[in-house]
């Protein structure tokens, strides 16, 4: 099956400081990203749809200058978290598709623990 | 709006007897799919299941079975003969893009534990 790799898998960063997380898609053409953000025993949020060479949509509530994303090839969206806080830990999760039909399934990296100190 | 409910915060099995995972759907799209998701521990999300909302006969992939009521709007998760391995978080998710340029909305989630 496809398969999505994202780095790094854990980071621990201080207080103010950037965090870029990446993710790419090895073995197909990602024409769209999906960026989440999951808190211990909770679900998957949404929080940003990004698609190659356009700029992300951000879903209701999440800070567009807080969360960078970057869709710069069919292969590869970042996400960078700027001037971190500790209340931006959390597990950040990216999925990719390469098609937009309801009946494709998403692949999805391994998730980035993020801990800010 | 779309909406995903997983009414079970958690579950919990027999080794080798069958559970259900329940959800329930809202979606004013005629056109949408409806996945189940596994996360074990390790946080990654590992696909068990698809169902379209036009199929009429309801998925399975080996021990996993969705039992798929369009009218009702429910998508339950039926695993079968559980193993050990089966303990994990399970995620019903749906996907629909006229209304929602195709992102995958998911419910609450549902921890399963399987006791020896």
């Amino acid at each position: 099956g496809a398969v999505v790799s994202q780095h790094p898998s854990w980071v621990i960063c201080k207080s103010g400081t950037s965090v870029k997380i990446e993710c790419r898609s090895l073995d197909f053409q990602a024409t769209t990203m999906f960026w989440y953000r999951q808190f211990p025993k909770q679900s998957l949020m949404l929080m940003a749809t990004s698609n190659e060479g356009s700029k992300a949509t951000y879903e209701q509530g999440v800070e567009k200058d807080k969360f960078l994303i970057n869709h710069a090839s069919l292969t590869l969206s970042t996400l960078t978290v700027t001037s971190a806080h500790p209340e931006d830990s959390s597990f950040y999760i990216c999925s990719a598709t390469s098609e937009g039909g309801f009946n494709e399934k998403l692949f999805f990296g391994s998730g980035t623990q993020l801990s800010v100190l | 709006a779309q909406k995903i409910t997983q009414t079970q915060p958690g579950m919990f099995v027999q080794e080798k007897e069958a559970v259900t995972l329940d959800c329930t759907y809202d979606t004013s799209d005629q056109s949408y799919g409806l996945f189940w998701y596994k996360q074990p521990s390790s946080g990654e999300m590992i696909f068990l299941i698809y169902q379209g909302s036009y199929d009429e006969q309801n998925a399975t992939e080996g021990r996993y079975s969705l039992n798929f009521q369009k009218a009702r709007k429910s998508a339950n998760l039926v695993i079968s003969a559980s193993q050990l391995g089966d303990s994990a978080m399970y995620f019903c998710a749906m996907r629909a893009v006229r209304h929602n340029t195709g992102k995958l909305i998911f419910g609450q989630g549902t921890t399963l534990q399987v006791k020896p």
